[in-house]
């Protein structure tokens, strides 16, 4: 079995500071875990992934996760937030054939000017 | 990267009638989609995987005679909502995996169905 905790519904920063967004996940074998956004009413769009390679995954528009098996967490990052960056954010992890992908609830991401 | 694409991307329909709501992958072959829905301010749930030739597998609790899954061809399934509710009313997600390179998942953008 597998899932996702993504530990906070709403993360609210100002433009110009660090983003965090947090996701644990479980899972009884070596997971491929996905960061998507999710602008309003849109589609979704993959920022990040990991597949067993890297540990640190650099994705589009400056995003970055770390995966740490120790801790069993994927946490997105970015140094310094844009207002464009509001959106729903989606943390998702599935076995090497991405035939199972399971959604962590989202987290919505505020960015105040 | 992969296209998929959805059609229609906006339905309102009346209660009791079906909608149709074509997925497509326009530059691979999909042996393999899925259909999710989301409901407002919730995540996306995994409905049913869509495999071309043989039949859908559904997730537990979705009725498989209420949401009708199709995949005729490598490059098209459809999700028909028989008998539609306002309780249907949702954001209707599909995604197609693209074999090899990875098995990434691609999603398209999605249908709103609002039924009155």
């Amino acid at each position: 079995a597998q899932s996702v905790t993504q530990l906070d519904s709403h993360v609210s920063v100002s433009e110009g500071t660090p983003v965090l967004l947090r996701c644990n996940y479980s899972s009884s074998y070596s997971p491929s875990l996905f960061w998507y956004v999710q602008h309003p009413n849109k589609g979704l769009q993959l920022l990040l992934k990991y597949t067993s390679a890297a540990t640190l995954v650099k994705g589009i528009n400056g995003f970055e996760a770390e995966f740490k098996k120790s801790e069993t967490s994927f946490h997105l990052t970015k140094p310094s937030a844009h207002m464009s960056d509001a959106a729903e954010y989606f943390c998702v992890v599935s076995p090497y054939n991405n035939n199972d992908m399971r959604f962590g609830a989202g987290t919505r991401l505020t960015v105040k000017p | 990267g992969a296209v998929v694409s959805q059609h229609p991307s906006r339905v309102i329909c009346k209660s009791g009638t079906s909608v149709k709501i074509e997925c497509r992958s326009l530059d691979f072959q999909a042996t393999t989609m899925f259909w999710y829905r989301q409901f407002p301010k919730q995540s996306l749930m995994l409905m049913a995987t869509s495999n071309e030739g043989s039949k859908a597998t559904y997730e537990q609790g979705v009725e498989k005679d209420k949401f009708l899954i199709n995949h005729a061809s490598l490059t098209l399934s459809t999700l028909t909502v028989t008998s539609a509710h306002p309780e249907d009313s949702s954001f209707y997600i599909c995604s197609a995996r693209r074999p090899r390179r990875g098995n990434e998942q691609f999603f398209g953008p999605g249908t709103r169905l609002t039924v009155l």
